[in-house]
C-alpha cells in the first residue's frame, strides 16, 4: 500500500468533469511539490502535471493541478474517450529521500 | 528532445542478477541539470522508485532495494546501467528509465523510456 493514497478507480461520462484526489502527509505533500502522471494503456507513463498546477507543452487545459496542505488533486473536465488512462500522483519523500508514487487511479470514461 | 530506449535480457533465473542498459539519445547523462533513474512497475500494479544517479555521479536508492541495487553510467556516458542482484519472483516488472528534472530543488521524473519487461523465473 503506497504512502500516497488515490482511489483505485474513477469514472465519468464524456464532456463532465472528474476530479482525482491524492493524499499524503508532511514530508511528502506537505513539503514538496507533486506531479502527475497519465500513463495510457500498454505505454509509458506520461508527464501531465508538474510542480502541483503547471502543464508542459502540448497537455491540453483541460487537465488541471491543485495541491492544499497534504493532499493534491487532478481535475479534467470535458472529458474524452482518450483519456481513459491509469493517472499516478508523484512528488519528493523528504524522510525516503526520493520519490513517491501514489498507488494509481484507473479512469474509466462510460 | 531526449529519447530513452531501455534493454536487456528479458528472462533472469532466481538468486541471479538483473541488468539492464538504457541508451539516452538527445542529451548526456553527465551534463549538468538532471538526473536519471529506474522505476519498476510490477504487473497490473503501480509505480515504484528504484533510485537515481546524478550529473556528479551520486546515487540515490530505495531503501528498500539499496542492498541489491546499483544504478551507474557506461562509459559512453551515453548509457545508464541497473543491476538487482539476488532476484526473485518479486522482482518481475516492467522496468522504465527516466530522466529526472528539478522541480522545487527536488528531482522527478519528466522523461520515460518506453519499458523493458523482465521475468524472474527458473
Amino acid at each position: 500500500q503506497s504512502v500516497l493514497t488515490q482511489a483505485p478507480s474513477a469514472s465519468g461520462t464524456p464532456g463532465q468533469r472528474v476530479t482525482i484526489s491524492c493524499s499524503g502527509s508532511s514530508p511528502n505533500i506537505g513539503n514538496n511539490l507533486v506531479n502527475w502522471y497519465q500513463q495510457l494503456p500498454g505505454t509509458a507513463p506520461k508527464l501531465l502535471i508538474y510542480s502541483n498546477n503547471q502543464r508542459p507543452s502540448g497537455v491540453p487545459d483541460r487537465f488541471s493541478g491543485s495541491k492544499s496542505g497534504t493532499s493534491a488533486s487532478l481535475a479534467i473536465s470535458g472529458l474524452q474517450s482518450e483519456d481513459e488512462a491509469d493517472y499516478y500522483c508523484a512528488t519528493w519523500d523528504d524522510s525516503l529521500n526520493g520519490v513517491l508514487f501514489g498507488g494509481g487511479t484507473k479512469l474509466t470514461v462510460l | 528532445q531526449v529519447h530513452l530506449q531501455e534493454s536487456g535480457p528479458g528472462l533472469v533465473k532466481p538468486s541471479q542478477t538483473l541488468s539492464l542498459t538504457c541508451s539516452v539519445s538527445g542529451g548526456s547523462i553527465t551534463s549538468g541539470g538532471y538526473s536519471w533513474s529506474w522505476i519498476r512497475q510490477h504487473p497490473g500494479k503501480g509505480l515504484e522508485w528504484i533510485g537515481y544517479i546524478d550529473y556528479r555521479g551520486s546515487t540515490y536508492y530505495n531503501p528498500s532495494l539499496k542492498s541489491r541495487v546499483s544504478i551507474s553510467v557506461g562509459t559512453s556516458k551515453s548509457q545508464l546501467s541497473l543491476k538487482l542482484s539476488s532476484v526473485t519472483a518479486a522482482d518481475t516488472a516492467m522496468y522504465y528509465c527516466a530522466r529526472e528534472s528539478p522541480f522545487g530543488g527536488n528531482y522527478m521524473p519528466d522523461s520515460w523510456g518506453q519499458g523493458t519487461l523482465v521475468s524472474v523465473s527458473a
